[in-house]
């Protein structure tokens, strides 16, 4: 499969907390995106990380990506509530631009 | 800049019908991607336009096609619609034609075929 797979399905916590996903794909890429949807909208490109990079930060989102495991995370640290939405790992692909797993589903309770 | 705008935003046809879909992409950027996003098979590609040209096709029938013109602008066109064509259709663009760009997403068009 060329798509990565996202775990969990679907993740509730309260506001404040921290939220962890992770991605994990079975071939070799180029770089793993992770993207956020709010109810049914366009996708909101949240962070890029490169094959040969290790962590990378944007605000309140840390990723991570291990070749080895062929594997990403994506923290997202003090959740609010306008934090929920679904979220979204991508591979970009020569013949496909972008695969995209089933997504996870989170849920910030105020 | 503006982003990505799709139109129309919201659109029912029945059966047999077809239908025609727009994507204006930011000002600048010449590639152009198309999705499908269903509740049972997810976010699937459907095909890249980059300088007018079809790059990449997804796995979908001939029903769907689409096209660029000189402006970038993009339209993709579903004929004979089926209930199953009923989905929410995104359009993205980037800068160029590298595989790896990350992509601009606009707000969608969301297709009810009945």
């Amino acid at each position: 499969s060329q798509q990565g797979e996202e775990d969990p399905q679907a993740l509730s916590i309260q506001e404040g907390e921290n939220a962890t996903m992770n991605c994990s794909y079975k071939t070799s890429i180029n770089n793993l995106q992770w993207y956020r949807q709010n109810s049914g909208r366009g996708l909101v490109h949240l962070i890029l990380i490169r094959s040969n990079e290790r962590e990378k930060h944007s605000g309140r989102l840390r990723v991570t990506l291990d070749t080895s495991k062929k594997s990403s995370s994506l923290l997202i640290t003090a959740s609010r509530a306008a934090d929920t939405a679904s979220y979204f790992c991508a591979l970009p692909r020569a013949n496909s631009k972008l695969t995209f797993g089933k997504g996870i589903t989170l849920s910030v309770r105020p | 800049k503006a982003g990505v705008t799709q139109t129309p935003r919201y659109l029912i046809k029945t059966r047999g019908q077809q239908v025609t879909l727009s994507c204006s992409p930011i000002s600048g950027h010449r590639s152009v991607s198309w999705y499908q996003q269903t509740p049972g098979q997810g976010l699937q590609f459907l095909f890249e336009y980059f300088s007018e040209t079809q790059r990449n096709k997804g796995n979908f029938p001939g029903r769907f096609s689409g096209r660029q013109f000189s402006n970038s602008r993009s339209e993709m066109n579903v004929s004979t619609l089926e209930l199953g064509d009923s989905a929410l259709y995104l359009c993205a663009s980037s800068p160029s034609a590298e595989f790896y760009n990350e992509q601009f997403f606009g707000p969608g068009t969301r297709l009810t075929v009945l």
